[in-house]
């Protein structure tokens, strides 16, 4: 079945760049769909960051636009996230997703992201 | 942007009760609505789609209502491995996305 798998540093200071891969398998993202990115903090719930289609077509959510960044690499089926000037507030769990239209199925289990120095 | 309010954000109850979950959007959404659940250290899961549908393999005590801005998830007969939190989702803007706040169902 199709699996995803969220992978990169659990600790990222203040200021820096937070970087995470997302390994695809069952499923070549090539093939289509959205692949998305899908944080949860204890302030804010569920938030959504961002999807990228197979094309590379990008979709950010306009409150993380200026710092986001959601990249596709068809050659090794993962996509990735990159977040700039990164603060506490985005001390966070971090999920991606597969995104089949009307809905997310699978999501990844997630990976925790602290920023602290 | 459209706003999802789900209540309660949390609730108490027992084996074998039936429980209700509500899920508001903040325009008509038609039925662009999901249902997931999720588990501490575990992947969310889909269980109800497009406001009503069943996902495959999930059991026929969840079931899903509702159209335009209001919805329902309910829960028959809740078993031991419900206990967990579920939040909605709305998909009528894909491939951007809007949750819910999420409700935890815990044991009585």
């Amino acid at each position: 079945q199709v699996q995803l798998q969220e992978s990169g540093p659990g600790l990222v200071k203040p200021s820096e760049t937070l970087s995470l891969t997302c390994s695809v398998s069952g499923y070549s993202i090539s093939s289509g769909y959205y692949w998305g990115w899908i944080r949860q903090t204890p302030g804010k719930g569920l938030e959504w960051i961002g999807s990228i289609y197979a094309s590379g077509t990008t979709y950010y959510n306009s409150s993380l636009k200026s710092r986001v960044v959601i990249s596709i690499d068809t050659s090794t089926n993962q996509f990735s996230l990159k977040l700039t000037s990164v603060t506490a507030a985005d001390t966070a769990m971090y999920y991606c997703a597969r995104g089949r239209g009307v809905h997310i199925d699978p999501w990844g289990q997630g990976t925790l992201v602290t920023v602290s120095s | 942007d459209i706003q999802m309010t789900q209540s309660p954000s949390s609730l108490s109850a027992s084996v074998g009760d039936t429980v209700t979950i509500t899920c508001r959007a903040s325009q008509s959404i038609s039925n662009y609505l999901n249902w997931y659940q999720h588990k501490p250290g575990n992947a969310p899961k889909l269980l109800i789609y497009a406001a009503s549908s069943l996902h495959s393999g999930v059991p026929s005590r969840f079931s899903g209502s509702g159209s335009g801005t209001d919805f329902t998830l309910t829960i028959s007969s809740l078993q031991p491995e419900d206990f967990a939190t579920y939040f909605c989702q709305q998909t009528y803007t894909s491939p951007t996305w809007t949750f819910g706040q999420g409700t935890k169902v815990e044991i009585k």
